[in-house]
């Protein structure tokens, strides 16, 4: 039973940084690109990042690029994304999402976390 | 790479439904869509993968097309149920292999 658990989230200035966590189970991590997504309050969905399944290639948005760094630890079975510089309109629900593809990438999510919030505000 | 989706659409339990996407440019044919539910309070799930291609555990009045002429793609739900009102994205991606979602659409059953 593939299992994602992220967390991390909370409540942050504008201009701070914070970390999240997306701790994988049930399935080999390590085979598996894996993903961010996120989803403002009342919003839809924003695709944010992509790592492949050893981590040599990532892709980002360009709403984030340069902002935000996705890593993994494939020894940990994690997922990371590391938000810099944040903004108010990065509010939202934080899902981390196994793309289906084994060592290799579908650019589709077949499990997803139950997300973690986000909260950029003075 | 843009994909457009009504904002919301109704109908009666047990009638069939018909979700639209629709690609900004290009052929939406030319990379798999997929469509994703979310229900209230919880994560997406995916419910039509490669076009038309239904995980397991998804039931057979649920099924995905394509019709490159209008550059578009489908959700078709068949037998509607309640349990069906939720939200559904469309999702592909690009030439430079950026994940696009649409803005999704509100399924209500009444």
């Amino acid at each position: 039973q593939v299992h994602l658990m992220e967390s991390g989230g909370g409540v942050v200035q504008p201009g701070r940084s914070l970390r999240l966590s997306c701790a994988a189970s049930g399935f080999s991590f390590d085979s598996h690109g894996m993903h961010w997504v996120r989803q403002p309050p009342g919003r839809g969905l924003e695709w944010l990042a992509l790592i492949s399944y050893e981590g040599s290639k990532t892709s980002y948005a360009d709403s984030v690029m340069g902002r935000f760094i996705i890593s993994r630890d494939n020894f940990k079975n994690t997922l990371y994304l590391q938000m810099n510089s944040l903004e108010t309109d990065d509010t939202a629900t934080y899902y981390c999402a196994r793309d289906p593809s084994w060592s290799t990438l579908a650019y589709y999510f077949d499990s997803w976390g139950q997300g973690t919030l986000v909260t950029v505000s003075s | 790479f843009v994909l457009t989706q009504p904002h919301s659409v109704s109908e009666s339990p047990g009638k069939t439904v018909t979700l639209s996407c629709t690609g900004s440019s290009g052929n939406i044919a030319s990379n798999y869509v997929q469509w994703y539910q979310q229900r209230p309070g919880s994560a997406p799930t995916l419910i039509i993968f490669e076009d038309n291609q239904r995980p397991s555990g998804v039931p057979d009045r649920i099924s995905g097309s394509i019709d490159s002429s209008s550059n578009s793609a489908s959700l078709i739900i068949s037998g509607l149920r309640t349990e069906d009102e939720a939200d559904y994205y469309c999702q592909s991606y690009d030439a430079a292999k950026q994940v696009v979602f649409g803005g999704g659409t509100k399924l209500t059953v009444l």
